[in-house]
Order: structure tokens, then C-alpha cells, then sequence
């Protein structure tokens, strides 16, 4: 079964400071990995993803995230955090359905991040 | 947020009432998805429809029925709900076929169900 993990529910940080989102994941065959930030009353918002190639993507608003496949991990990054950046964090990775050409994705918990002023 | 619209963006009804969400792309793509997003879960795939047609339906209650009229447009009809399916509705759209597509989301439907 293909799955996805983030760890910590909540993340605080100092608003300068660097920040680390977690992510693990399991699936059989190459992940198509994804990051997506969820505003309070809104939908999720696009970040950044990993498809092939270079393991370092870069994404919207300065976030990057490395894919890093001996850990199975796909931790989400920035250097220097905003208090803006405060939001919902949903780490989610490809799957592909059996029963037709659609793709599903399935998506971690979620991680609140705070960024402190 | 114009590339994925969801109306009405709040629902308050009854469990006996019967009524629609309605999702609209402009993106021009060709799959769309339904998310059940309650508190403290994962978002949970509730349909898919590709190319007009229901590709995946996930054990989701006969009271929750998807319309996929046209590529552009998907519905939720919603019948003799319960409490527990308050929850925030979020529909989704992408172009399949391309290595690695990105779903875009709506804003989504906060409904609550008294």
C-alpha cells in the first residue's frame, strides 16, 4: 500500500530563521511527490513537486524541498521563514489507480506551521 | 481564484434537505476529483471522474451522488446526510496524460449538517 507520512503536527519557528517541513512515503515504483499549503477558509495551493531529475525542486514563495530516495523522505525547506508563511502543509504522493488512466493522490495529515514575529 | 470555482462556499442543511455543490475548471483539463476534508484526517478521495467518466468511486455512501456533465463542470449531490459528513468539500481538477500532472484545488464548500 502506498502511503504517506509527516511527522509532526505542528511546527513552530522564529520568522528569519530556517524552516523544515517533514515528509516520508512508501510506494512500489517511482514517487511523484507533491507539497501543498492550505490557508485558513481555502483550498490547497500548489507549492512544488518532484517528478525526475535533479533532486533539489524549487517552488512558489522560495520553498524548495529535496527528494532523497535512501531515506524515502521529501522534506519541504526555506531559508528564511515569514510570519506569512503560517499555514497548513500537506505533503502528498502519486499513486496509480487500477481501474482507470486517472492518478490519485494520497496525502499526508498535514503540518501546522507557525511562523513566530 | 479563478482557475478552480466551488459554489455556494458555505451549505447549512438538514439531514432530511437535498441539495447540490457545484464545481467549475477553466484550465481546460480533463479529470476531476472530490476530497472529503474533515478535521483532523487526511483528505480523502471521494470520486474521480476522467474524461467524463467515473474512474474511482471509493466506498463513499449512496447519499453522496457526482454528475460530471461536461469536462468543465462537476456536481455533488447530497441527500439525507448526516452529522458526520459536515466537513469542508474540495474539488479538484487536472490534465491527465502528462507525466507527473498537478491537481489544482478550489476553495471549497464548508458544510455542516445539523
Amino acid at each position: 500500500a502506498q502511503s504517506v507520512a509527516q511527522p509532526e503536527d505542528q511546527v513552530n519557528v522564529a520568522e528569519g530563521n530556517p524552516l523544515t517541513v517533514k515528509c516520508t512515503y512508501s510506494v512500489s515504483g517511482n514517487p511523484y511527490l507533491f507539497w501543498y499549503v492550505q490557508y485558513p477558509n481555502r483550498g490547497l495551493q500548489f507549492l512544488l513537486k518532484y517528478i525526475t531529475g535533479d533532486n533539489l525542486v524549487k517552488g512558489s514563495y522560495g520553498f524548495e524541498a529535496e527528494f532523497n530516495k535512501s531515506q524515502t523522505s521529501f522534506h519541504l525547506k526555506k531559508p528564511s521563514a515569514l510570519v506569512s508563511d503560517s499555514a497548513l502543509y500537506f505533503c502528498a504522493v502519486r499513486v496509480l489507480i487500477s481501474s482507470g488512466s486517472a492518478r490519485q493522490l494520497t496525502f499526508g495529515s498535514g503540518t501546522q506551521l507557525t511562523v513566530l514575529p | 481564484e479563478t482557475g478552480v470555482t466551488q459554489t455556494p462556499r458555505h451549505l447549512v442543511m438538514g439531514m432530511t434537505n437535498k441539495k447540490s455543490l457545484k464545481c467549475e475548471q477553466h484550465l481546460g483539463h480533463n479529470a476531476m476529483y472530490w476530497y472529503k476534508q474533515s478535521a483532523k484526517k487526511p483528505l480523502e478521495l471521494m470520486f474521480v471522474y476522467s474524461l467524463e467518466e467515473r474512474v474511482e468511486n471509493n466506498s463513499v455512501p449512496s447519499r453522496f451522488s457526482p454528475e460530471c456533465p461536461n469536462s468543465s463542470h462537476l456536481f455533488l449531490h447530497l441527500h439525507t446526510l448526516q452529522p458526520e459528513d459536515s466537513a469542508l468539500y474540495l474539488c479538484a481538477s487536472s490534465q491527465e496524460g502528462l507525466a507527473g500532472d498537478t491537481q489544482y484545488f478550489g476553495p471549497g464548500t464548508r458544510l455542516t449538517v445539523l
